[in-house]
């Protein structure tokens, strides 16, 4: 098993432009997660799944943000109309349902909007 | 409101210079206190979990504590590649299956 793997590393994209970010999670987790760190702050939580539920959303998600995970393996992140404050690490991470223990972070996706 | 303070924010320390790190906490219902260690540019690597006062936990030259107001990170003996920045997260009764992370230590352990 790889751990959890993020696409692309770093994004560098115009403002207003959309972009995507894709999170492939450990195998057999069945929950996942979405975070945001800007530098020198903790990572922030955005959204988290169960499967190919949706089952929470931080009130920092603007509607401008969405997230999917399909048939419950890999999960897109998706910014629209990306503003300067979107510029920050976006961080997937994936355990179990019953996991004792943290999870297991992916390495991130840097995301500058310029 | 949850809260999670972690202090200081940066330390530097001679190798070889023991020293603790300090995550303090005002929650509602701590159901889990985690540490992560997270080298520039990667994701958070998990380290340990604590559940109740009184639990510790090792790994090599890092030891967790807890009590509960605070939960602290000793490190023995450091040596450079234990520099990194260290965070601090909680679970409880409000945050449900999310964690709250502290804004973390940075570590820089000089040969």
């Amino acid at each position: 098993d790889t751990g959890v793997s993020q696409d692309p590393r770093h994004k560098i994209t115009k403002r207003g432009q959309n972009v995507t970010f894709r999170c492939d999670p450990i195998s057999e987790h069945n929950r996942l997660y979405w975070y945001r760190q800007t530098l020198g702050q903790g990572p922030e939580f955005l959204t988290y799944f169960q499967n190919e539920a949706q089952l929470e959303k931080s009130r920092l998600l603007s509607d401008r943000f969405s997230a999917e995970r399909p048939k419950g393996s890999f999960s897109t992140l998706e910014i629209q109309r990306t503003e300067q404050g979107d510029s920050a690490m976006y961080l997937c991470a994936s355990s179990l349902v019953l996991q004792v223990g943290g999870y297991t972070f992916g390495s991130g996706t840097r995301l500058t909007v310029v | 409101e949850d809260q999670v303070t972690q202090s200081p924010e940066a330390l530097r320390l001679q190798e070889g210079e023991s020293s603790s790190l300090n995550c303090s906490y005002t929650v509602s219902g701590l159901r889990g206190l985690f540490w992560y260690r997270q080298d520039p540019g990667k994701g958070p690597e998990f380290l340990f979990t604590l559940y109740s006062a009184g639990e510790e936990k090792e790994k090599e030259r890092l030891k967790a504590t807890l009590t509960k107001k605070e939960s602290f990170l000793h490190i023995t003996a450091p040596k450079p590649e234990d520099s990194a920045t260290y965070l601090c997260a909680v679970q409880t009764q409000n945050t449900g299956n999310q964690f709250y992370f502290g804004t973390g230590t940075s570590l820089t352990v000089i040969p």
